[in-house]
């Protein structure tokens, strides 16, 4: 069974930055894996920031950037807004399953 | 524009069925693969299916396998999940949500909410 591990929560002031990470419990994160990045508040769907590790979709504000760090995935909210705060979920690819995979979600508190 | 409705969610007894379904437009259906998603209550997002956008391949979460059927009418666009043989733990929202190639989520319907319960 895989895992996928995110920080449960963190907080960040407003103008601020911040990193959140997504391991997984194979091994190293890698492109393979197509990291994508979702934001959701209460009672909303969730909405889709990051995929293929580095690529913002055309809504995405160009403070959210996707990278790789280390042996996990990253997401980095630079200039961080009050409107940021919000649940932030990773998803990985396993492609020899196939299967895809979310990470538990980072609570992001923003004060 | 892009627009995913889910329907065909309900209160259901454990053991029962339901057919979700997902109506698609804004985009040519027939060249994207498509996902369902779920979330229970206060919990986190859980994939659940993925089908191609031919309906060639098709894949499962563990938890779905040999309970869930996804399909797909290109000539509809929609995309649709059978649940069967449902279980409490599959109350949940449930998502469905389109791949751009690849494996790039990017549009999200607003979810139908499914509710197994005696």
């Amino acid at each position: 069974q895989t895992v996928v591990t995110q920080e449960p929560s963190l907080t960040v002031s407003p103008g601020g930055t911040v990193t959140l990470t997504c391991a997984s419990s194979t091994g190293p994160v890698t492109s393979g894996n197509y990291p994508n990045w979702f934001l959701q508040k209460p009672g909303q769907a969730p909405r889709s920031l990051i995929y293929s590790t580095t690529n913002r979709h055309s809504w995405t504000p160009a403070r959210f950037s996707g990278s790789l760090l280390g042996d996990k995935a990253a997401l980095t909210l630079s200039g961080v807004q009050p409107e940021d705060e919000a649940e932030y979920y990773c998803l990985l690819y396993y492609g020899h399953v196939p299967n895809w995979v979310f990470g538990g979600g980072t609570k992001l508190t923003v004060l | 524009q892009v627009q995913l409705v889910e329907s065909g969610g309900g209160v259901v007894q454990p053991g029962g069925s339901l057919r979700l379904s997902c109506a698609a437009s804004g985009f040519i259906f027939s060249h994207f693969p498509m996902h369902w998603v779920r979330q229970a209550p206060g919990k986190g997002l859980e994939w659940v299916a993925f089908i191609r956008s031919d309906g060639s391949d098709i894949y499962y979460t563990d938890s779905a396998k040999g309970r869930f059927t996804i399909s797909r009418d290109n000539s509809k666009n929609t995309v649709y999940l059978q649940l069967n043989s449902l279980r409490s733990e599959d109350t949940a929202v449930y998502y469905c949500a389109k791949e751009k190639p690849i494996s790039g989520f990017d549009y999200w319907g607003q979810g139908t909410l499914v509710t197994v319960s005696s």
